[in-house]
């Protein structure tokens, strides 16, 4: 069974850093992974990608230098660290299996963490 | 990059069939063959009911079907159902980036 587990959100204030993990099992890791968020209330952002080995990695223009994607194959990790939060960052963040095609996401999504940034 | 446009709610009774659009431009929708739409129920994640504009993935009924024209794809429900009820979300590949439309609120009437 696929299962991608996601840690790390919490309440943090404006300006300070989160590192956000994602724990996958079931199928295999050393493929494309994403992180995808979604505001209380409000849409689908596409948030970032990284390839089977992190040697490649985009970023959506709005976290773009904040934000920064990696992983760890040899602990079936994903990470988001997130850096200078603003209040508009505030989302359920999902962790994403996704084609290296077209950068979207497949069928494997995470249950979401939620990250709340308040002054 | 703006979202793609979808319109906020689409209604149907039930058997009937809605169309949803989503709106982007010749850098996103209209340049490559990679939407993909996404079913989320309240309170749910979301579900990848089409990728590759008109492709369906193992287990997805037959009554959804995608298709594009130009800078606008299109996801059709057919035999409309009271469990189709649901946030629809596009997404389009952007060549660096990829990004999702707006949202459009399915509701059977």
């Amino acid at each position: 069974e696929v299962q991608l587990v996601e840690s790390g959100g919490g309440l943090v204030q404006t300006g300070g850093s989160l590192r956000l993990s994602c724990v996958a099992s079931g199928f295999a890791f050393n493929s494309a992974m994403g992180w995808v968020r979604q505001a209380p209330g409000k849409g689908l952002e596409w948030v970032s990608v990284a390839n089977g080995d992190a040697g490649g990695t985009y970023y959506a223009d709005s976290v773009k230098g904040r934000f920064t994607i990696s992983r760890d194959n040899s602990k079936n990790t994903l990470y988001l660290q997130m850096n200078s939060l603003r209040a508009d960052d505030t989302a359920v963040y999902y962790c994403v299996k996704v084609s290296w095609n077209d950068f979207l996401p497949t069928d494997y999504w995470g249950q979401g963490t939620l990250a709340t940034v308040s002054s | 990059q703006s979202a793609l446009t979808q319109p906020a709610s689409v209604s149907g009774s039930p058997g009937q069939s809605i169309t949803i659009s989503c709106t982007g431009t010749s850098s996103d929708v209209g340049r490559y063959d990679y939407v993909s739409w996404y079913q989320q129920h309240p309170g749910k994640t979301p579900q990848l009911m089409i990728y590759g504009v008109s492709n369906r993935p193992s287990g997805v009924s037959n009554r959804f079907s995608g298709s594009k024209s130009g800078n606008t794809a299109s996801l059709t429900i057919s035999g409309l159902q009271a469990e189709d009820e649901a946030d629809y979300y596009c997404g389009s590949y952007t060549g660096n980036a990829a990004i999702f439309g707006t949202g459009t609120k399915v509701t059977v009437l």
